[in-house]
């Protein structure tokens, strides 16, 4: 089992709807998770950090986290052809420090 | 404000070579970690250093070693390359429960 695991893509969605992306993670005891968006050829970008279970929101994205279910997602609303990216998301585990753990990312194409 | 620095942009090595990579923080920011990023794969953290010491360490072998100066700016050395060292190399800052901030990679070839 993969320490964090995404659905590689591509979701397409057209422009103006909801992007939902999805993640899960294996370390229950994990207490801080990210998501950043990377553009081809270009470095991750952070968008949203969350550490309590719920919803947290800024601007057109919201970052969902169930740590029972042990499950993170991001919501990105009213979707641009500008959001046509790849977002990752990484969790800090129990390790000790702050090592952040990739998934392989999820590839979002937003179409007119 | 600037933000997280790498050098070289790319670099191209041949196998068994030895390279040098470079990263200077974000102001603020003491602790810098390095990972590696193949395509179409996530970054896999190579290591973390903060107060000059490495504080922690992924699965990458002895050839991967760094260092943190006294200005919290950092390098990367990989001795004996190969093929398979290829990729996109990140250095991301942070300081103390905050969330780490990427620089712009340095994109590595092996031929």
């Amino acid at each position: 089992q993969k320490e964090v695991e995404q659905n590689s893509g591509p979701l397409s969605v057209p422009e103006g709807a909801i992007a939902s992306l999805n993640c899960t993670y294996s370390d229950r005891g994990s207490q801080s998770f990210f998501w950043y968006r990377q553009y081809s050829g270009k470095s991750p970008e952070l968008i949203m950090s969350i550490y309590s279970n719920g919803d947290k929101e800024d601007g057109r994205f919201t970052a969902q986290l169930n740590k029972a279910s042990q499950y993170v997602s991001l919501l990105i609303r009213d979707s641009q052809p500008s959001d046509s990216a790849t977002y990752l998301c990484a969790v800090i585990g129990t390790g000790g420090g702050n090592k952040l753990t990739f998934g392989t990312g999820t590839q979002l194409k937003v179409e007119l | 404000d600037a933000g997280v620095t790498q050098s070289p942009t790319h670099l191209i090595k041949t196998r068994g070579q030895q390279v040098t990579l470079r990263c200077s923080p974000k102001s603020g920011h003491d602790t810098v970690s390095w990972y590696q990023q193949a395509l179409g794969q996530g970054p896999q953290f190579i290591f973390q250093y903060y107060e000059e010491e490495e504080r922690q360490r992924g699965n990458f072998p002895d050839r991967f070693s760094g260092h943190q100066f006294p200005n919290y700016s950092s390098e990367l050395n990989v001795n004996a390359l190969l093929l398979g060292d290829s990729a996109l190399y990140l250095c991301a800052s942070s300081t103390i429960n905050q969330p780490q901030h990427f620089g712009d990679g340095t994109r590595l070839s092996i031929l």
